[in-house]
């Protein structure tokens, strides 16, 4: 059984820039959280994703946006990039409000 | 709102010595609370988890937790430490009243074992 996957692994991009991550939650889970972990810090709640709508929301600018399909997998879009978007994004999915289990990340650099 | 504080930035122990990792919690009530360990350029893996009863937590790889109500504390520990324990540790609450998202996690504590 795959757990949470996460792609691309690594990702460069330039201000201004836009950028699209990918995740495939774990068999059997229909929940998809999003944290943004910049380097040294504990990671932080972007949004979460349950039948196809944004659910919850934490602290993060509206271009910073999401989109779940009808096989739960998601993508997260972040537009006009700026330097502080540097960080590890990480996906975490779950069967409703059971554990999450997180994947890998995407790590995103911006020059 | 909540908050998590993990005290100690960076800790280094010996291989074979006990360990503990301190975790105090800002939340009105009795929050979902967890320990994730990071392995560089790994995700998250949970170690353990309390959402009520008994307040000492066991958890995998011979980790321990327990929920101090009255320090608002979840400590985690290891009697005996081993090298492959060197890694990033987070301690994180959730609302029961929304399940355990979203997640607050504190800024994390990094193990460093020396032999």
């Amino acid at each position: 059984d795959a757990g949470v996957t996460q792609s691309p692994t690594h990702l460069i991009k330039t201000r201004g820039q836009q950028v699209t991550l990918r995740c495939s939650p774990k068999s059997g889970h229909d929940t998809v959280s999003w944290y943004q972990q910049a380097l040294g810090q504990g990671p932080q709640f972007i949004f979460q994703y349950y039948e196809e709508e944004e659910r919850q929301r934490g602290n993060f600018p509206d271009r910073f946006s999401g989109h779940q399909f009808p096989n739960y997998s998601s993508e997260l879009n972040v537009n006009a990039l700026l330097l502080g978007d540097s960080a590890l994004y990480l996906c975490a999915s779950s069967f409703q409000a059971d554990e999450q289990f997180f994947g890998p990340g995407t790590r995103l650099t911006v020059l | 709102a909540q908050s998590v504080t993990q005290p100690d930035i960076h800790i280094t122990v010996s291989e074979g010595a006990s360990l503990e990792l301190r975790c105090n919690y800002s939340y009105g009530a009795t929050p979902y609370l967890f320990w994730y360990v990071q392995s560089p350029g790994q995700g998250l893996q949970l170690l353990l988890k309390y959402f009520s009863g008994d307040t000492l937590v066991q958890g995998i790889k011979g980790f321990e937790a327990e929920f101090k109500r009255s320090q608002s504390s979840f400590n985690l520990r290891k009697p005996s430490v081993h090298w492959s324990d060197a890694a990033e540790y987070f301690c994180a609450v959730g609302r029961p009243s929304s399940g355990n998202t979203p997640l607050v996690f504190g800024k994390g504590t990094r193990l460093s074992v020396i032999a």
